[in-house]
């Protein structure tokens, strides 16, 4: 799976969009990109994936740059709860027996505050 | 979404214990179960690979004679932590694939906390 790069931090105010980046500049053309998140001491959870158009479900928005080389994920509208650890990952989606194993990185802390 | 329920969801147990820890799939048939642990402050490491009806394969440097792994259905793997010691104590979490999914989407169970004494 291809590596990708997070800031370790970032802080936003309630009610903004925050935008969350991610360089995967040695994706291949058939990975995906996933982003998760994980709020202090739960399981990871499924947030939104894309391959190569925007994708919008009612979570977030994802935004993946036409060289897929890098994404942004937006929460158009934080909230306190949205405070968590995300993760980017780039892997294959399904088939193959690596489909399920997901690298994860550090991902990237989102605080948001009042 | 897809359901999954991991139990317990914290234990503390004497060193030297074992401990079994459940993940199951309660909507759907999960073929495949993965296991992470996570330290403090850092992220989820993959430990296994759990597959219904087969030895589970784990990754590299995890001892398969200490955490044994049983995926004796296609909605419940556990997890057995065979004689813990505090350098044990961790954050285990699984997720399940769902069988024929192309969605590429993984659930994850809430987690288990295992602290050893």
């Amino acid at each position: 799976d291809a590596k990708t790069t997070q800031p370790p931090s970032m802080d936003c105010a309630e009610g903004r969009a925050a935008n969350l980046p991610c360089n995967h500049s040695t994706i291949s053309g058939n990975e995906y990109v996933y982003w998760y998140r994980q709020i202090h001491s739960q399981g990871p959870q499924y947030i939104i994936h894309g391959l190569k158009n925007n994708e919008t479900n009612e979570m977030a928005s994802l935004i993946i740059t036409e060289d897929r080389k890098s994404s942004t994920l937006i929460l158009p509208h934080a909230t306190l709860r949205d405070t968590a650890v995300y993760y980017c990952i780039v892997r294959l989606n399904a088939g193959g027996t690596s489909y399920g194993k997901l690298t994860f990185g550090q991902g990237t802390i989102l605080t948001v505050h009042p | 979404g897809a359901v999954v329920s991991q139990h317990p969801s914290w234990v503390i147990c004497k060193s030297g214990t074992s401990v079994k820890i459940e993940c199951r799939s309660l909507d759907f048939q999960a073929t495949t179960m993965f296991w992470y642990r996570q330290f403090p402050k850092q992220s989820l490491m993959l430990m296994a690979t759990s597959n219904e009806g087969s030895k589970a394969t784990y990754e590299q440097g995890v001892e398969k004679d200490k955490f044994l792994i049983n995926h004796a259905s296609l909605t419940l793997s556990t997890l057995t932590v065979t004689s813990a010691h505090p350098e044990d104590s961790s954050f285990y979490i699984c997720s399940a694939k769902t069988s024929g999914s192309n969605t590429g989407e993984l659930f994850f169970g809430e987690g288990s906390r295992l602290t050893v004494l």
